[in-house]
């Protein structure tokens, strides 16, 4: 069982606004950031968003991140059928002193 | 150019061992955090074992006593010594660069472990 829990699955149609949750605890999401990482089938995790709401670069500002409390969101607006992969989110976890995942949620662009 | 390269996967029986290797080029393994992430088949993504700076390490709970993380500044390769193998450590095995504050900037396109008789 991951320490970050997201639901999943999630879906929406193209142009929708579709929204991602991350649950965590005290010990990683209430002390530290939240990071989310975007995977397409057969291939590598990218980085997408740090430090729970910045974008790295090149990464379209159809996606935002946030954070409140123990938990976080990752949004994305103007959906689009590109955007249909695996999402994780991430923080580091001071009671396992190490990063955790979340389960991962897997989005579909109906 | 930025880039890290795995090797080393392959089959492997129950309670045997392996070695990946993970070749940097376009920057130092020595002189930022370093990370192994793997991907059970049809599975999320566990952080499995990542080393600091003055080579402080991190194990998963599922691995620790049987896997180790190393690094060699010279040939600028990361390493995970992988022993006592089970079959539930079958999986994709990437190496990141990055682990502390979770973050993990470039990736590897990974490499396969399969434990099974």
């Amino acid at each position: 069982q991951s320490a970050l829990t997201q639901p999943p699955s999630a879906s929406g149609t193209p142009g929708q606004r579709v929204t991602i949750s991350c649950s965590g605890s005290n010990s990683n999401i209430g002390l530290n950031t939240v990071n989310w990482y975007q995977q397409f089938p057969g291939t590598a995790p990218k980085f997408l968003i740090y430090s729970n709401d910045k974008r790295r670069s090149g990464v379209p500002d159809r996606f935002s991140g946030s954070k409140s409390g123990t938990s976080a969101s990752l949004a994305i607006s103007g959906l689009q059928s590109e955007d249909e992969a695996d999402y994780y989110c991430a923080a580091w976890d001071d009671s396992l002193n190490g990063p955790v995942f979340g389960g991962g949620t897997k989005l579909t662009v109906l | 150019e930025v880039q890290l390269v795995e090797s080393g996967g392959g089959l492997v029986q129950p309670g045997g061992s392996l070695r990946l290797s993970c070749a940097a080029s376009g920057f130092t393994v020595s002189s930022t955090y370093m990370s192994w992430v793997r991907q059970a088949p049809r599975k999320g993504l566990e952080w499995v074992s990542a080393i600091y700076s003055g080579d402080s390490t991190f194990s998963a709970d599922s691995v620790k006593g049987r896997f180790t993380i190393s690094r060699d500044n010279s040939q600028n390769t990361l390493y995970l010594q992988m022993n006592s193998l089970r079959a539930e450590d079958t999986a994709v095995y990437y190496c990141a660069r990055g682990a502390v504050a979770a973050q993990a900037d470039v990736w590897g396109q990974g490499t396969t472990v399969t434990v099974s008789s």
